[in-house]
């Protein structure tokens, strides 16, 4: 059973545009939730993250929006630019830990110019 | 700081050879873990470790060994490797606490089993 499970698999947005990309879980367990990005070739790098105690968290461009009684999650990128274009993953753990993540299976954005 | 440090980059193994993926941080992190990545199928959980000579399993545990001598290193052993753990391995590490919110990826090791 997956844990988390996110939506859509890509996402072709255009420049200026906002990209909304969606999480849901099924462990109420779960209390911390990040985002992971990554280019190609490279690994994971945190993006954003946030705890269920707060229903969004803001940094620049890049919005959580978090629903605790539906279980779900989402990023927001506002103003998306070509240089957002990068696989995105959303994750979950239990005890705030970031040594056991369970992830989403990802979603690849393309920013078109 | 070089950060997480993985090697090798690139690995060609025949099925039935064993090997040892090598992972180091230098940030002092308690935490380390060893994710695979395959395509459509995010980073899964292979094992992950508190602290020296201390490992639990993750979601896909099986073909896998791990052992934490030092707080620096956490190497992943195949033991007799299978074409389907062809795949990008990655070693992440964080540090413990609700202050530390980051793990932090290295750049993976990119392994094909024939």
């Amino acid at each position: 059973q997956q844990q988390v499970k996110q939506s859509p698999q890509s996402l072709i947005v255009q420049k200026g545009g906002i990209s909304i990309i969606n999480c849901a879980y099924e462990n109420t367990a779960f209390d911390y939730f990040p985002w992971y990005q990554q280019f190609p070739g490279k690994g994971p790098a945190l993006l954003i993250a946030i705890r269920p105690d707060v229903s969004e968290k803001k940094e620049g461009r890049f919005t959580i929006s978090f629903n605790k009684s539906a279980k779900q999650f989402s990023l927001h990128i506002m103003d998306s630019q070509p240089g957002d274009s990068a696989t995105y993953f959303c994750a979950a753990s239990i005890g705030g830990s970031q040594g056991n993540l369970i992830f989403g299976k990802g979603t690849k954005l393309s920013v078109k110019p | 700081n070089a950060g997480v440090t993985q090697t090798p980059k690139f690995q060609v193994l025949k099925t039935g050879q064993s090997m040892t993926l090598q992972c180091a941080q230098d940030m002092n992190h308690e935490y380390m873990s060893w994710y695979r990545q395959d395509p459509g199928m995010g980073l899964r959980l292979i094992h992950y470790s508190v602290g020296a000579g201390i490992t639990d399993q993750g979601e896909v545990p099986n073909g896998y060994n791990v052992s934490r001598s030092t707080t620096e290193d956490f190497p992943l052993r195949l033991l007799s490797a299978a074409p389907s753990q062809t795949s990008v391995y990655f070693c992440a590490s964080g540090g413990l606490g609700r202050g530390h919110t980051e793990a932090f990826f290295g750049q993976g090791t990119r392994l094909t089993v024939v």
